[in-house]
């Protein structure tokens, strides 16, 4: 158990919806990060957020936001929700924000988008 | 831009074989380098990883040493499992990049 901890853990929606997800970083720890897994992308960086702030982006569709709050759980929206946005949505954290640190992952909410 | 190359998968093997999965990267400055492993359902658990040049990274009877001049971090595992079946990450974190850059995965199946 790495202590990061995200709801739900399945979601399934229709074409043109929105959805929440909601990611708890390891005690202590004031950076998350978002990641994407798909089939034919691999891991992709998405966003990540340090102590409330946007740190950095990656590959993060207009569609999509995120936000980290003073308790600094963090939640990623997406909307406009297209067939292709299914895959498996992970949160990592860290202490620091830095790139060179250990991020610690959670256990993926699984979207499928129909 | 920083970058990490893997081995292609899928790798079978008998269980007490020998592993090893390849994995080479390209970066600016020193990064650290990890080995991720995401068993059947599961997120991706931190495997070991490796701060230095020279350092070795070991944790469950796996290894990968951090070579600094052929840019490469290969994992290794004298005997394996059939536990050990799942998808190994490459990835390497650098202080130029807030994020971790992460291989395509190789996914692992030790057959009894």
């Amino acid at each position: 158990d790495s202590g990061v901890t995200q709801t739900p853990k399945h979601l399934i929606t229709a074409t043109g919806q929105r959805v929440t997800l909601r990611c708890s970083p390891r005690s202590g720890d004031l950076s998350v990060y978002w990641y994407q897994q798909s089939l034919d992308q691999g891991l992709q960086f998405l966003i990540q957020y340090y102590n409330g702030e946007e740190r950095a982006k990656g590959n993060i569709l207009e569609r999509f936001s995120a936000q980290q709050f003073p308790d600094l759980h963090s939640e990623l929206n997406l909307s406009s929700l297209e067939l292709g946005d299914s895959a498996l949505y992970f949160c990592a954290s860290s202490g620091g924000g830095v790139g060179a640190e250990t991020q610690y992952f959670g256990p993926g909410t699984r979207l499928l988008v129909l | 831009g920083d970058s990490v190359t893997q081995m292609e998968g899928p790798v079978t093997l008998s269980e007490e074989a020998f592993l090893t999965i390849n994995c080479t990267y390209t970066a600016t400055g020193y990064p650290s380098l990890f080995w991720y492993v995401q068993y059947p359902g599961e997120g991706l658990q931190l495997l070991l990883k490796a701060t230095k040049a020279d350092d070795k990274g070991s944790n469950k009877g796996f290894e990968a040493t951090y070579r600094k001049e052929t840019t490469s971090f290969h994992l290794e595992k004298g005997s394996v499992q059939v536990s050990d079946s799942a998808v190994y990450f490459c990835a390497l974190g650098s202080s130029g990049a807030n994020n971790l850059f992460f291989g395509t995965g190789t996914r692992l199946t030790v057959i009894p």
